[in-house]
């Protein structure tokens, strides 16, 4: 079945290291997010991209940034991890043409130590 | 900016009953309202959304309204089961923006 896939799934790195979560999908949809998870707060917007040649700040940009490779990855960049970036992260895509909502990756669970 | 407000945080009802949850949306431009639900630790999945020329849309046990007027609308989960247990998320989107602002959850307890 067509997917979203985020790898890692789950991830420990130190204050200060920078770290790369991906995303892929095979669902062939032209929008990819980043959302981040945090108790109490909800889903919260990272960064978008409507296609290649597209990236748009979300919500809360400061401290991350992000590539699209290609029309089927997304990449998500902390360039300096602190402990306040700890949550999970989702991926998630939609399509320009269906406007059928979003379909979310199985998530990240990064801890920042 | 943006904003959209979901109540209760927290919901329990027995099996059988109602559940209802409600969220507030601040742009008056929000034409596109899904609803997330969220087992634990899986990923949102959509189960019903509207948009803003239907005042209401029905699925089976779960249903939204929406008022448009006083920007709020609403998921109604009829005689709730123990497999309803999750997290539900409302969200509003605006015409041509195709990103979702999201409500801050609320656990729905279903008790045996």
């Amino acid at each position: 079945d067509a997917d979203v896939t985020q790898t890692p799934r789950n991830r420990i790195t130190k204050t200060g290291k920078r770290i790369m979560l991906e995303c892929s999908q095979t669902k062939g949809h032209d929008r990819m997010y980043w959302y981040r998870q945090d108790p109490g707060l909800g889903l919260r917007l990272i960064y978008y991209s409507f296609d290649v040649k597209d990236i748009n700040k979300g919500e809360i940009s400061d401290g991350y940034s992000v590539s699209r490779q290609a029309q089927a990855k997304f990449s998500l960049s902390l360039e300096s991890a602190i402990p306040n970036q700890t949550a999970l992260y989702f991926c998630a895509t939609s399509d320009l043409h269906s406007g059928n909502g979003y379909t979310f990756g199985s998530g990240t669970r990064l801890t920042v130590v | 900016g943006e904003n959209v407000e979901q109540h209760p945080s927290t919901l329990s009802v027995q099996e059988g009953d109602s559940a209802v949850i409600k969220c507030t949306y601040s742009d008056s431009a929000s034409n596109y309202f899904p609803w997330y639900k969220q087992e634990l630790g899986k990923r949102p999945q959509l189960i019903i959304d509207i948009r803003s020329n239907v005042g209401e849309k029905k699925d089976q046990r779960i249903a939204v309204t929406l008022n448009k007027t006083a920007k709020h609308f609403s998921l109604h989960i009829t005689e709730t089961q123990p497999e309803d247990s999750a997290v539900y998320f409302c969200a509003a989107s605006s015409r041509g923006t195709y990103k979702y602002i999201f409500g801050t959850g609320t656990r729905l307890k279903v008790l045996a």
